[in-house]
């Protein structure tokens, strides 16, 4: 009965490598999000999807691609994996977006620990 | 650019006692600052949450305080337990023009000791 889950939990790969990461959520959410937590445990948003389209693209190197192929699902891709993206990152979800007066609580999955050799 | 600064980094507290953690933000558009409790090998969970117009919000042993003029809020937890070891972060929500999103601290690592 998990509410957001991620596989892999643990990612261990070799520099120029292209990896997955996979979201799922069902918590019947319409918005997803991708954070990056880096080894001093600073999060930051990456992405945010709402209904399958992508609302927020942080300044992302275009090596990360998310895809979201329903409402429950949210992956995201790394090519050319460099030493820099070694983090946790960690998929998140809720009832809807949030803007001015629209509070949805985000609901985090356990986290991909990516360690980039 | 660091948008929420929040301190100390990290913070040892006796059980029983208060632990106070404090944050301070710069962007004035700011609407909704919610405070999150990470446990080691776990995603951040929503502890408590208040809006800029109330200068209080109390749950059952966490309390922030807002204070809109100075940019700051903090979170208080009363009665510290063992339990309540874990990492805090803050995070202020701002509108980018589509939607909004959170701008996280750097978090305060909590320890309450026996």
């Amino acid at each position: 009965d998990t509410a957001v889950s991620q596989t892999p939990k643990y990612l261990v790969t070799q520099m120029g490598n292209d990896k997955s990461i996979k979201c799922e959520q069902n918590l019947g959410h319409d918005t997803m999000y991708w954070y990056k937590q880096d080894s001093k445990k600073f999060l930051k948003i990456m992405f945010s999807y709402n209904n399958k389209e992508l609302i927020i693209n942080e300044t992302v190197p275009n090596r990360f691609s998310p895809k979201s192929p329903d409402k429950a699902h949210l992956n995201l891709h790394i090519n050319s994996l460099e030493l820099g993206d070694s983090a946790v990152y960690f998929c998140a979800s809720s009832q809807g977006l949030m803007s001015r007066a629209t509070y949805n609580e985000q609901f985090f999955g356990p986290g991909t620990r990516l360690t980039v050799l | 650019q660091q948008q929420v600064k929040q301190s100390p980094q990290s913070l040892i507290v006796q059980k029983g006692g208060i632990s106070i953690i404090n944050c301070a933000y710069e962007n004035t558009a700011f609407d909704y600052f919610p405070w999150y409790q990470q446990f080691p090998g776990k995603g951040p969970a929503l502890l408590i949450a208040i809006r800029p117009d109330v200068s209080e919000k109390k749950e059952g042993r966490f309390t922030i305080s807002f204070n809109k003029s100075a940019k700051q809020f903090s979170l208080h937890i009363m009665d510290s337990q063992p339990g309540d070891s874990a990492t805090y972060f803050c995070a202020a929500s701002g509108y980018t023009g589509t939607a909004s999103k959170l701008t996280f601290g750097t978090g305060t690592r909590l320890q309450v000791t026996l």
